[in-house]
């Protein structure tokens, strides 16, 4: 399993756009990036799941370079409600199967 | 539908004693997965079963077993509680949709090991 690494934390004020920036390097070619958003006391919830290029959804945008070693998280405009902890995992897909790994994420504290 | 639902929500446990943490989904999802949260921390893959019938190992299967009794239900079994065990357990349940593939998590179950 591709390992990744991202920020540990991050803070925004609400009404900014915030990127998230993950790392990695070691992607494999059939592996899938997809981006996690757990609550306090809840599990993570599906954000976005891209494979190149760019992907946007109705919550988020995510950026991937043609080399695949990173990819960004952009979440337009934040309020109070998207302070959580955030996850990028790398790892394939198959008809619906995903083994991937949850790192540490990054910690975004939304400020008024 | 109730998506994934776990059972017992909250487990207090003495080292050594057995328990099944029970996970449920009806959304007619082929693969499952069990995972740990330790405070401050990621999650963990504990063991998943890609489809009906067929259960493999995470990262941290040692001290847990797992049984898909059906396409619904996936469980999981501390034979002999450690307090090293003392975590949140996460269970999910994936599909493949025409766009991208997505985990489904339960509520989770705060399990205390004395």
């Amino acid at each position: 399993l591709a390992k990744t690494t991202q920020p540990i934390s991050m803070d925004s004020y609400e009404g900014q756009e915030v990127n998230i920036t993950c790392s990695h390097n070691n992607i494999a070619t059939n592996d899938y990036i997809t981006w996690y958003q757990q609550f306090p006391s809840q599990g993570p919830r599906f954000i976005i799941q891209g494979y190149k290029t760019k992907v946007t959804n109705e919550v988020a945008s995510l950026f991937i370079p043609a080399d695949r070693k990173s990819s960004t998280l952009s979440l337009p405009r934040v309020s109070l409600s998207d302070t959580a902890v955030y996850y990028c995992l790398v790892g394939p897909n198959s008809g619906g199967y995903q083994k991937v790994t949850f790192g540490t994420g990054t910690k975004l504290q939304v400020i008024p | 539908n109730a998506g994934v639902t776990q059972t017992p929500k909250f487990q207090v446990l003495k080292t050594g004693q057995s328990m099944t943490l029970q996970c449920a989904q009806d959304m007619n999802h082929n693969s499952m997965y069990w995972y740990r949260q330790d405070p401050g921390m990621g999650l963990r893959l504990i063991y998943y079963s890609a489809s009906e019938g067929t259960t493999d190992k995470g990262e941290v299967p040692n001290g847990y077993n797992v049984s898909r009794l059906n396409k619904r239900e996936f469980s999981l079994r501390l034979e002999s509680a450690a307090p090293s065990q003392t975590s949140v357990y996460f269970c999910a349940s994936s599909v493949r949709a025409s766009s991208h593939s997505e985990q489904y998590f339960g509520p989770g179950t705060r399990l205390t090991v004395t």
